[in-house]
């Protein structure tokens, strides 16, 4: 029933380099996608959010990319940095109903120093 | 200003026994969601509540699961009786009921061991 499908499961990177993670979904009533990220011991706190009308949003060294018609989104991470180590997931909202959020599997995202 | 607190953050107890996790949403947020997080099944939503009445709990994994918020600054997640399946680290988080933003405030969990 997963409605929101999360690539890679688990990432390394070289300091400085690039991640990306992707995700895909099958739903088309989805009307917001966000990306939480959460460290060891705590809860999931939101990274950076984009909505379908949008093709690219950008926060500092965090991008989310979406294309639309192929039902994909992904989260670039520019000049990774150690600090950068955490599980990331992806997310989405239905247009329909309240607030409840989808996620993917995660990301366990390692930058190497 | 205070997030979500949940408590315990640690629970263990043994396979039969009465589980009940607890939880404070952020103050002035009408919406409530209780998660579960696993390694094989990530974050799953059981229930969430707006306005303090349940709007979906089509995630609640069975009737041993059960949850209530009897008013907009406290909501309890029960599980009776538990089993080893349901070791987990339990997520509560709230929001503004708000399409424009939609942001989840998570609190820190609360890590189940069921024996």
């Amino acid at each position: 029933q997963q409605q929101v499908k999360q690539s890679p499961q688990s990432l390394i990177v070289q300091k400085g380099g690039i991640s990306i993670i992707n995700c895909a979904y099958e739903n088309t009533a989805f009307d917001y996608f966000p990306w939480y990220q959460q460290f060891p011991g705590k809860g999931p706190a939101l990274l950076i959010a984009i909505r379908p009308d949008v093709s690219e949003k950008k926060e500092g060294r965090f991008t989310i990319s979406f294309n639309k018609s192929a039902k994909q989104f992904s989260l670039h991470i520019m000049d990774s940095q150690p600090g950068d180590s955490a599980t990331y997931f992806c997310a989405a909202r239905g247009i329909q109903g309240a607030q409840k959020l989808v996620f993917g599997q995660g990301t366990r995202l390692t930058i190497n120093p | 200003d205070a997030g979500v607190i949940q408590s315990p953050r640690h629970e263990v107890t043994e396979m039969g026994q009465e589980v009940t996790l607890r939880c404070k949403p952020i103050s002035g947020h009408n919406s409530l969601f209780w998660y579960r997080q696993t390694m094989m099944r990530g974050l799953e939503l059981l229930i969430y509540f707006n306005n303090n009445v349940p709007i979906d709990d089509s995630g609640m994994p069975e009737d041993r699961f059960s949850a209530k918020m009897p008013n907009a600054s406290f909501s309890t997640l029960k599980i009776q009786p538990s089993e080893p399946r349901d070791s987990a680290v339990y997520f509560c988080a709230s929001s503004l009921a708000d399409r424009n933003t939609g942001e989840l405030f998570f609190g820190e969990g609360s890590r189940l061991t069921v024996l």
